[in-house]
């Protein structure tokens, strides 16, 4: 089975500086999907990011970016240019590439704080 | 607005009653996916649904939950005889194509705050 860990529980940020998030996860597979997703309060699962496996070249979405690191199973997040409105739980999540197996796998979450 | 809508957002129920959670995917989406989500935790995965098939239910407990996509209608999460223990949010996702390959991401709805009395 594979598994998603995230192992800052909180981080915290001064508005306009970059603040990275890490994630690594466990898999015998060569084929998944990696993803980042945002909770603000409010309790929505926002998309933020997400990542081929198969793709060498690390995605971005304007202020966010991920460094995909395949051999050490590290995904982590990066934030440039933090604002107040980044301020949320952060989650990890992992997903197998082939048919059998359709459900995210979650890490615990990182609660990240943003400074004015 | 053609998000995934969950209702009821709130649900307060005494022990022993029955919950009933519902999830009308995308528009175009006939992938279903139910998440648990207990305080300062992640998602947990729950089930998986298409249209009138439960597709993967290994994440969800064999006694008092249930869930459905019927072929017209919203999926419904149903947990009979509810204990404190239920307390939780309750996610539905869903996504538009499932196949060896496809990366769709799973869409979020705003989930149901299940609070057991």
């Amino acid at each position: 089975a594979q598994t998603v860990t995230q192992s800052q529980p909180e981080m915290s940020v001064q508005e306009a500086e970059t603040v990275t998030l890490s994630c690594t996860y466990d898999t015998s597979e060569s084929d998944y999907y990696l993803f980042w997703y945002k909770q603000p309060p409010s309790r929505q699962m926002i998309l933020v990011i997400r990542q081929e496996a198969y793709k060498q070249q690390n995605a971005t979405e304007n202020r966010f970016s991920v460094n995909f690191q395949k051999a050490a199973k590290s995904f982590s997040l990066k934030i440039s240019d933090s604002q107040l409105g980044d301020a949320a739980m952060y989650f990890c999540a992992y997903r197998s590439g082939n048919n059998a197996g359709n459900m995210l796998t979650f890490g615990g979450g990182t609660r990240l704080m943003v400074k004015p | 607005n053609a998000g995934v809508m969950q209702n009821p957002r709130h649900l307060v129920r005494r022990r022993g009653q029955e919950a009933r959670l519902r999830c009308s995917p995308m528009k175009g989406h006939s992938h279903v996916y139910w998440y648990r989500q207990l305080p300062e935790e992640g998602l947990k995965f729950m089930v998986y649904l298409q249209k009138e098939n439960i597709i993967d239910e290994s994440g969800m407990p064999k006694e008092r939950f249930s869930a459905e996509f019927p072929k017209e209608g919203p999926s419904i999460l149903r947990i009979q005889q509810v204990v404190r223990g239920d307390s939780a949010a309750y996610f539905c996702a869903s996504s538009l194509f499932h196949g060896q390959g496809s990366g769709q991401p799973q869409h979020f709805g705003d989930g149901t705050r299940l609070s057991i009395l």
